[in-house]
């Protein structure tokens, strides 16, 4: 079935340190991508909005030069958090559609990141 | 704008027990619900998923069931296992442009051996 592959797994790193997320289909094209953000005993909450070969479309009170989001293929969207402080740990996931636009398809998601900083 | 609740937070529950979860919303145009399953530090596997148009969907010993117009929804799982142990998690889709989710805050599951 579908796949979605999600690295690094785990990243501990220094605050002022910037972190690339990779968010990969591996078996289907995904014009559309979303990036969560879960905090510990919460929910997971929309961040972006991954769109291929445009600008990510962000979610109200996510800061789009801190959360930098870039779709340069069909089955790659990557995050990268920029001059990370320790408000910024979390576990950061990616979704994407089965088929982009069509309801019918069940959201197949990454094994998700977390993201210390110290 | 869309609220998703699930209660409870958490259960407990011995072997074997039949158990309900339960998820409710407060809009009801919604294009779809999916329940997930998030283990502890892991990703989400997607269990069941319901097009607003239907009433019910099982695989296996789960069975979720969807009242749009009363906005929600029920996980049953039958006989449960201590391999179900894990949060369960249940997803609106609001619109069929692009297909964001709003989830709820999930019910920690403990199925006791």
């Amino acid at each position: 079935g579908a796949v979605v592959s999600q690295h690094p797994s785990w990243v501990i790193c220094k605050s002022g340190t910037s972190v690339k997320i990779e968010c990969r289909s591996l078996d289907f094209q995904a014009t559309t991508m979303f990036w969560y953000r879960q905090f510990p005993k919460q929910s997971l909450m929309l961040m972006a909005t991954s769109n291929e070969g445009s600008k990510a479309t962000y979610e109200q009170g996510v800061e789009k030069d801190k959360f930098l989001i870039n779709h340069a293929s069909l089955t790659l969207s990557t995050l990268t958090v920029t001059s990370a402080h320790p408000e910024d740990s979390s576990f950061y996931i990616c979704s994407a559609p089965d088929r982009s636009g069509y309801s019918n398809q069940p959201q197949h998601f990454g094994d998700g990141t977390r993201l210390s900083i110290l | 704008k869309q609220e998703v609740t699930q209660i409870p937070a958490a259960l407990s529950v011995p072997e074997g027990e039949n158990l309900v979860l339960n998820c409710s919303f407060t809009d009801s145009a919604i294009y779809n619900l999916q329940w997930f399953r998030q283990d502890p530090g892991k990703g989400l596997t997607s269990l069941l998923l319901i097009q607003s148009s239907q009433r019910e969907q099982t695989s296996g010993r789960l069975n979720a069931s969807l009242d749009k117009s009363s906005g929600r929804s029920t996980l049953y799982i039958a006989a449960s296992q201590p391999g179900d142990s894990a949060t369960y998690l249940c997803a609106v889709r609001l619109d069929n442009q692009g297909g964001k989710l709003i989830f709820g805050q999930g019910t920690e599951l403990s199925v006791k051996p």
